[in-house]
């Protein structure tokens, strides 16, 4: 059971350039989060997913794009990359059932140097 | 909008000393989440505690310890006799509709020897 994976751990963009973050989870949560977390400042929500097949915007979503194909995998995109997106990335899920929202378990970040 | 206040950034303490941080939210809804994460130098984020807007029993786990009080919007957490592992940066997270977390800045805790 690895939990929350994330794959890159680190990657270095140059300005345009585009790329994808790939999060997995083996718990068979409903729901996955992309956030990003910059310095000084507690992490902020581009992307979520209640299930397959749906994503939604949070509160930064401006320069990326997701899909939830499958269950168990959330996918972050970045068409172009602008130095702004320097950041460290997190994913995270959580199973949510009754309307009682569960803990959501973070992988363990991807840090992305945009020059 | 809901909105999680950590005014304190940085807290230093010596070893086996007790360490309260603060947390003030602010929200609309009657139903909600209050979570506390730390995050070791390492970098992950590892989850310590949850608890609903209808709970306000205060407990104890371990060396951890919350006081939740909806009268004045806030989630304390202390760490008692703490330990140079304990040293990390505390989020305190808010949970409203479809489980979406709000941060706040975070409080560094510094636990000398």
């Amino acid at each position: 059971n690895a939990g929350v994976t994330q794959t890159p751990k680190f990657r270095v963009l140059k300005t345009g350039q585009s790329m994808t973050l790939l999060c997995a989870q083996d718990m068979n949560h409903e729901y996955m989060y992309w956030y990003r977390q910059d310095p000084g400042m507690g992490l902020r929500l581009i992307h979520y997913s209640v299930g397959e097949g749906t994503t939604a915007k949070g509160e930064v979503p401006d320069g990326y794009n997701v899909s939830r194909l499958k269950k168990q995998n959330f996918l972050l995109g970045l068409e172009s990359a602008a130095p702004s997106q320097t950041s460290v990335y997190f994913c995270a899920s959580s199973y949510t059932g009754t309307g009682v929202w569960e803990t959501q378990y973070f992988g363990p970040g991807t840090r992305l140097l945009v020059l | 909008a809901q909105k999680v206040t950590q005014a304190q950034t940085e807290i230093s303490v010596v070893e086996k000393e007790d360490v309260t941080l603060d947390c003030v939210y602010e929200t609309r809804d009657t139903t909600y989440y209050l979570f506390w994460y730390k995050q070791p130098p390492s970098g992950e984020l590892v989850f310590l505690i949850r608890r609903n807007s209808f709970d306000e029993q205060n407990e104890i786990s371990g060396r951890y310890s919350w006081n939740f009080q909806k009268s004045t919007s806030s989630f304390n957490f202390t760490i008692t006799a703490s330990q140079v592992v304990d040293s990390a940066v505390y989020f305190c997270a808010l949970s409203e509709a479809l489980g979406k977390l709000q941060f706040g800045a975070g409080t560094q805790v510094v636990v000398t020897p």
